[in-house]
């Protein structure tokens, strides 16, 4: 069974500052990850996915990712915060069981401050 | 390309009324989805479906009901809303390999 466990439900950070976000997850076998972004009263749109190229995964918007397989890890991070990435961010799993069924974080709320 | 469009994008329901709620893809997917977000619980599966004439039963079904019947759109009804679906609800759509999955803008319900 797959489980993703993102730490935070909320993360401000000043105008910026360097942006981490964390993400946890389990998995039988290796896995497919993505971090997902919502910005208010949208549908999610993928910021990045790791599918076992390369460990360090760069994505839209100057995000990155790196996996760590011993840390079951998948923290997102962006060097300088802009005010426009204020929004939800959530970490989702795949162990791409035939169906492609993806497992959800309760996801992470950037705030950023002027 | 529109993508992945649903309608309506708000309804407000009273408890034990029906509604069907329809999810809309033209990148020709093969799987799609339905979801609900609720706060501080991330989205929950309902149901999905990994090819016209066929669904399966996600993460939290009960009281859901849906239908492929092209493959281009993917429906979600309530047959007898309650208060606990009131939330909001995306459909998603991805092609099978790349796990990557499209998400509509949503709806949302208000059952009272």
């Amino acid at each position: 069974a797959q489980s993703v466990t993102q730490l935070g439900s909320h993360v401000s950070v000043s105008e910026g500052a360097l942006v981490l976000l964390r993400c946890n997850y389990s998995s039988s076998v290796p896995p497919y990850l993505f971090w997902y972004v919502q910005y208010p009263n949208q549908g999610l749109q993928l910021l990045l996915k790791y599918t076992s190229a390369a460990t360090l995964v760069k994505g839209i918007n100057g995000f990155e990712a790196e996996f760590k397989k011993s840390e079951t890890s998948f923290h997102l991070t962006k060097p300088s915060a802009h005010m426009s990435d204020a929004a939800e961010y959530f970490c989702a799993v795949s162990d791409d069981g035939g169906y492609q069924k993806v497992t959800f974080g309760t996801g992470t709320k950037l705030q950023v401050i002027p | 390309n529109a993508g992945v469009t649903q309608t309506p994008k708000f309804r407000v329901l009273k408890t034990g009324q029906s509604m069907t709620l329809l999810c809309a893809q033209d990148m020709n997917h093969e799987y799609m989805y339905w979801y609900r977000q609720d706060p501080g619980m991330g989205l929950r599966l309902i149901h999905y479906s990994v090819g016209e004439g066929t669904t399966a039963k996600g993460e939290v079904p009960d009281g859901y009901n849906v239908s492929r019947l092209k493959k281009q759109n993917f429906l979600l009804g309530l047959e007898s809303a309650a208060p606990s679906q009131t939330s909001v609800y995306f459909c998603a759509s991805s092609l099978g390999t790349s796990g990557e999955q499209f998400f509509g803008p949503g709806t949302r319900l208000t059952v009272l």
